[in-house]
């Protein structure tokens, strides 16, 4: 079975600019999020999908961070201007179903700098 | 609100001896609480879960885990350190909400020596 695949792995730019993510989840799995992680912090959810619909984004910063998942498979998040405090690793994980039953797999995650 | 807090950064351990992090949790209801591990360079894999059933979960790879209500502990253990064991180990937990949303703890890097 493959896993969630994450594309780039690595994405430097200058602040002010804008950068876009992308997460291809694993085939048949309803439930998307994307998780950043600060270094030497813990994952932190930014948005879940539930097919193409948005069931949390609580913790997104809406003014420059926006993510889609168009027909219920791919997504990508983008962040629009980047700010210096946007440097982490991006993961992206899917789930058969919402909930602590179904096992949520994590992608490689996307390293972001921002100089 | 729920959260957990793992107790301890960073833990050294000799190949061979037993491994204990520790990981206590706040909620005001039962929760479901998972040990995920990540390796340098790898994504975060599951190594247990509870979700109310059995207060001792088996994991893979030899580790373990007791819920213990009354200490709301979680902590994860195993019997004999391998060098490959060498990686940051998160504790999680699930809001009431249930919707799949994780909450993780700071992370506890955990060093093999051999």
């Amino acid at each position: 079975e493959a896993g969630v695949a994450q594309s780039p792995r690595y994405k430097i730019i200058e602040k002010r600019q804008s950068v876009a993510f992308w997460c291809n989840p694993i085939s048949g799995h309803a439930t998307l999020y994307w998780y950043q992680q600060i270094l030497g912090q813990g994952p932190k959810l930014l948005i879940q999908f539930q097919n193409n619909g948005v069931v949390d984004d609580s913790q997104l910063p809406k003014d420059r961070f926006s993510a889609e998942r168009l027909k219920g498979v791919d997504s990508t998040l983008k962040i629009q201007p980047a700010k210096l405090e946007d440097s982490a690793v991006y993961l992206c994980a899917s789930s058969l179903s919402p909930g602590p039953a179904d096992t949520q797999y994590f992608g490689p995650g996307t390293r972001l700098t921002v100089l | 609100a729920q959260s957990v807090t793992q107790l301890d950064s960073h833990v050294s351990v000799s190949e061979g001896t037993p491994v204990l992090l520790r990981c206590n949790y706040s909620s005001s209801y039962s929760p479901s609480l998972f040990w995920y591990v990540q390796h340098p360079n790898k994504g975060l894999q599951l190594l247990l879960k509870y979700t109310s059933a059995a207060t001792l979960v088996k994991g893979i790879n030899g580790f373990e885990a007791e819920f213990k209500k009354s200490e709301t502990s979680f902590h994860l253990t195993k019997p004999s350190a391998h060098m490959s064991d060498a990686a940051e180990y998160f504790c999680v937990v699930t809001p009431a909400s249930n919707t799949g949303k994780l909450i993780f703890g700071q992370g506890t890097t955990l060093q093999v020596k051999p």
